[in-house]
């Protein structure tokens, strides 16, 4: 068990539906990041929030936004839904932010479905 | 752009043989590079991290890497698998004292150990 947990383990959902990922990282760390795991993308940084705010944005698709609350947990929300959109999605959370000597630790997932 | 390569899609192999997965990353400058495992149906675990000092690098489970930055590489081995060691295996990198504090991950190798 790495600490980080993450809410809801399973999603299904109808395309063009709205869905929000919960996650709530190890006790201590200020930095959430959050990754796309899919078959033929992989493992794919979306977003990064330090502290509450935004530090980095990888190959995030505009119908996708994030934030870190003050209590530092995350969530991830997921728009207009389309089939591709299925995916597991992963979030990570590490002490520290960018290029330090930190580890992240990954949450166990959810899987979301699209229909 | 930095990217990972990891040569082997799927590893077959039966108990006690000997195990490496190669991993190639292109970055010019200093990195930080980790091995982690996902287990089917669970999520990532770290196995093993390379900061800086002694380039070989121990992790759990008898896993160990090896850094030799003359060929960008950080290859996991185990000298003898079992057949708990069935699992997906990623090579990430992070580049170090950048301002993107996210992991950049390789497709990952399938490992199955027969019996």
């Amino acid at each position: 068990d790495s600490g980080v947990t993450q809410t809801p383990k399973h999603l299904i959902t109808a395309t063009g539906q709205r869905v929000t990922l919960r996650c709530s990282p190890r006790s201590g760390d200020l930095s959430v990041y959050w990754y796309q795991q899919s078959l033929d993308q992989g493992l794919q940084f979306l977003i990064h929030y330090y502290n509450g705010e935004e530090r980095a944005k990888g190959n995030i698709l505009e119908r996708f936004s994030a934030q870190q609350f003050p209590d530092l947990h995350s969530e991830l929300n997921l728009s207009s839904l389309e089939l591709g959109d299925s995916a597991l999605y992963f979030c990570a959370s590490s002490v520290t932010t960018s290029g330090g000597t930190d580890t992240q630790y990954f949450g166990p997932g959810t899987r979301l479905t699209v229909l | 752009a930095q990217s990972v390569s990891q040569h082997n899609h799927h590893v077959i192999l039966s108990e006690a043989a000997s195990l490496e997965l190669g991993c190639n990353y292109s970055y010019g400058g200093t990195v930080n590079l980790f091995w982690y495992v996902q287990y089917p149906g669970q999520h990532l675990q770290l196995l093993l991290k390379y900061f800086s000092g002694d380039p070989l690098v121990k992790g759990i489970k008898g896993f160990e890497a090896e850094f030799i930055k003359s060929k960008f590489s950080f290859n996991l081995r185990k000298p003898s698998v079992q057949w708990s060691d069935t699992a997906e295996y990623f090579c990430a990198v992070k580049p170090y004292g950048g301002s993107q504090g996210n992991l950049i991950f390789g497709k990952g190798t399938k490992l199955s150990v027969k019996p």
